[in-house]
């Protein structure tokens, strides 16, 4: 079993530079979202999507874009790294953003920003 | 404003004895809270969750207890054991729009 699958695992970039960080799920879940974990500010929803087509921003958006073109992957966008970016960053996934099946996530990709 | 606080950044206790890591949250929208596990080098993994109409989820070691009108939760691990050393992150879901999560405490089981 597949579940959330990220890529990739660790990335560095220059500051200016994008990127895109993929994110998978195998297990036909229609909700989706990406958190970013710094030291002591635990998770924080970036952006976050309840079916294909539909994306919407969480607490902390700049920076980055989404899409979510099919229920599979919802790819995270950064238009133009800055050092505030770097972090570790999580995809999640659950069956339904109303129903109270736990977030599913995935290993992370360890960004840094130079 | 943290919506979610977990005070205490870590707890050390003994391998057998109980452990107790404590959530506050202030949104009373919220109405299902969760407990997760994270281990280094992994994405966080559920561990058990409660929603507000209840007080107590138990499953095995692990019971979870809501007092709604202090606005607080905590997670009882018991017995504890050294595979239970990880970080405890709690979460708290208000809408659609995703969890909020604490900062974590880091549990060390000492043998």
């Amino acid at each position: 079993n597949a579940g959330v699958t990220q890529t990739p695992k660790f990335q560095v970039l220059k500051t200016g530079q994008s990127m895109t960080l993929q994110c998978a799920q195998d297990m036909n879940h229609e909700y989706m979202s990406w958190y970013r974990q710094d030291p002591g500010m635990g998770l924080r929803l970036i952006h976050y999507s309840v079916g294909a087509g539909i994306t919407d921003q969480g607490e902390v958006p700049n920076g980055y874009n989404v899409s979510r073109s099919t229920t599979e992957d919802f790819p995270l966008r950064l238009l133009s790294a800055a050092p505030s970016q770097t972090s570790v960053y999580f995809c999640a996934s659950s069956s339904h953003y109303l129903d109270n099946s736990p977030l599913h996530f995935g290993n992370g990709t360890r960004l840094t920003v130079t | 404003d943290q919506q979610v606080k977990q005070n205490s950044p870590s707890l050390s206790v003994q391998e057998g004895r109980i452990s107790i890591l404590n959530c506050d949250y202030t949104n009373s929208m919220f109405d299902y809270f969760l407990w997760y596990k994270k281990y280094p080098a992994e994405g966080p993994t559920f561990l058990i969750s409660i929603s507000s109409i209840k007080d107590k989820n138990e499953d095995g070691r692990f019971t979870v207890f809501l007092n709604k009108s202090a606005k607080h939760l905590s997670l009882h691990i018991v017995p504890s054991q050294p595979g239970d050393s990880a970080v405890y992150f709690c979460a708290a879901r208000g809408g659609a729009d995703g969890l909020t999560f604490g900062k974590g405490t880091h549990l060390i089981i000492q043998p």
